[in-house]
């Protein structure tokens, strides 16, 4: 089954521990992002890469760290975490040709505290 | 740059009633795309629609309908004789050229409540 995998699902952490949201898909697609997702601010771009070992910063990338070693695979990285990156991530990927190009492919999501 | 607002924050209606989820948006590029996605309680994102630019033929699927509107750069949603399953928040998104049509930017959502 085509789909985008993230772990993990939940998870409660304390301010300063560093922490890896894993996100792997199973499609080759070459596109992979993040986002997350704040109540009255819908859902932000953080990073992005557009293939194996090409990263970009998105528009919230403050904070965060990605790496694309493998195209399956897009970590986001959170070295030390703060409260206020408390929330909802999502990752996303997408083919750069094709019929597909441009439709995203959306992992279940990872909600995050940070106390 | 880019930008998609959904005015409404939250919508109440009885099940049955007919609701529209307003979605207006800017952007430079000549060439993009338009989504929506719906978000349940239990938080997945579930793609509902996308539209490119040139394609302002309106849609319909079922109870599902969707209003493109260049000229007044809308892309309006439409849900006949809602259900209580319909209860979610809704995300209008849009794609550009500019981006090679990669990145999504979100609108801020509008949370459907529908009750019996």
């Amino acid at each position: 089954e085509a789909q985008v995998t993230q772990n993990p699902r939940y998870l409660i952490t304390v301010t300063g521990k560093k922490l890896t949201v894993t996100c792997s898909q199973n499609m080759n697609h070459e596109y992979m992002s993040w986002y997350r997702q704040d109540p009255g601010l819908g859902l932000r771009q953080i990073y992005y890469s557009m293939n194996v070992e090409v990263t970009d910063k998105g528009d919230v990338p403050e904070g965060y760290k990605v790496s694309r070693k493998e195209k399956r695979n897009f970590p986001l990285i959170l070295e030390s975490p703060s409260p206020n990156q408390t929330s909802l991530y999502f990752c996303a990927s997408s083919p750069t040709t094709g019929l597909l190009y441009n439709e995203q492919f959306f992992g279940p999501g990872t909600r995050l505290t940070v106390l | 740059a880019q930008k998609v607002t959904q005015a409404q924050t939250e919508i109440s209606v009885v099940e049955k009633e007919d609701v529209t989820l307003d979605c207006v948006y800017e952007t430079r590029d000549t060439t993009y795309y338009l989504f929506w996605y719906k978000q349940p309680p239990s938080g997945e994102l579930v793609f509902l629609i996308r539209r490119n630019s040139f394609d302002e033929q309106n849609e319909i699927s079922g109870r599902y309908s969707w209003n493109f509107q260049k000229s007044t750069s809308s892309f309006n949603f439409t849900i006949t004789a809602s259900q209580v399953v319909d209860s979610a928040v809704y995300f209008c998104a849009l794609s550009g050229v500019n981006t090679g049509f990669q990145k999504l930017v979100f609108g801020t959502g509008t949370r459907l409540l529908v009750s019996p």
